[in-house]
């Protein structure tokens, strides 16, 4: 059965205080790994999507990375402003884009 | 600007009533879907569309009906079968090339049942 683990589930930081969320995932046919955000009450934000194991792509303060079994999503000295709720989704064969979801881990980030 | 539009952002329903959440694209993708949202849990598939007029059911599809009539459009209806609607609807779609697009996400309905 595909399975997409998300930790920690909730994470609360520092302003300036580095640290990484985790993805690990137990999928059949992986054909790229999607990172989104979500704030509250809004659709999600697309913000990477990552191809092959030891692929790293980076976005202001983000950065995410990709092994056979976790994806990690760095986050670099943050800002109140990336307090959001960041998901994970492997893309897996299935005759169709079919994306598996992870729930989530709520990033808050004080000043 | 191009993007996906939802509507309405809130609705009420009450227990017995079919309710229909309206879903529009102006990014000329080919695919769209529906999911649905509950606290602490993924995000989970109810309907998806590849093409105009045919549709396929996603891994909650009971209790839900959906339509294909245009490229644009892809309205799901909540039907009373449906036993615990109360959620967060989100659309999306994406382009079908490679089959690994992104998919675009539109703001959500958020559904109580009174």
């Amino acid at each position: 059965e595909d399975q997409v683990t998300q930790s920690p589930e909730a994470l609360r930081l520092q302003e300036g205080e580095s640290s990484s969320l985790n993805c690990s995932y137990t999928v059949s046919g992986l054909r790229g790994l999607f990172w989104y955000r979500q704030d509250p009450g809004k659709g999600p934000e697309f913000l990477f999507t990552l191809y092959s194991a030891g692929e790293e792509k980076e976005k202001e303060r983000l950065k995410a990375t990709l092994t056979k079994k976790e994806s990690f999503l760095h986050i670099t000295a943050p800002k109140p402003e990336d307090s959001a709720t960041y998901l994970c989704a492997p893309a897996i064969s299935g005759g169709y884009n079919k994306l598996i979801f992870g729930a989530g881990t709520r990033l808050a980030v004080h000043p | 600007d191009g993007g996906i539009t939802q509507s309405p952002k809130y609705l009420f329903r009450k227990e017995g009533q079919n309710v229909t959440l309206s879903c529009e694209q102006n990014l000329n993708h080919d695919a769209m879907y529906w999911y649905r949202q509950d606290p602490g849990q993924g995000l989970r598939l109810i309907y998806y569309s590849q093409i105009v007029n045919d549709f396929q059911k996603g891994d909650i599809a009971e209790g839900y009906s959906v339509s294909r009539e245009k490229k644009e459009s892809f309205p799901l209806t909540v039907t009373s079968a449906q036993k615990n609607p109360t959620a967060f609807y989100l659309c999306a779609s994406s382009n079908l090339a490679g089959n690994t697009g992104e998919l675009f996400f539109g703001e959500g309905s958020r559904l109580t049942v009174l």
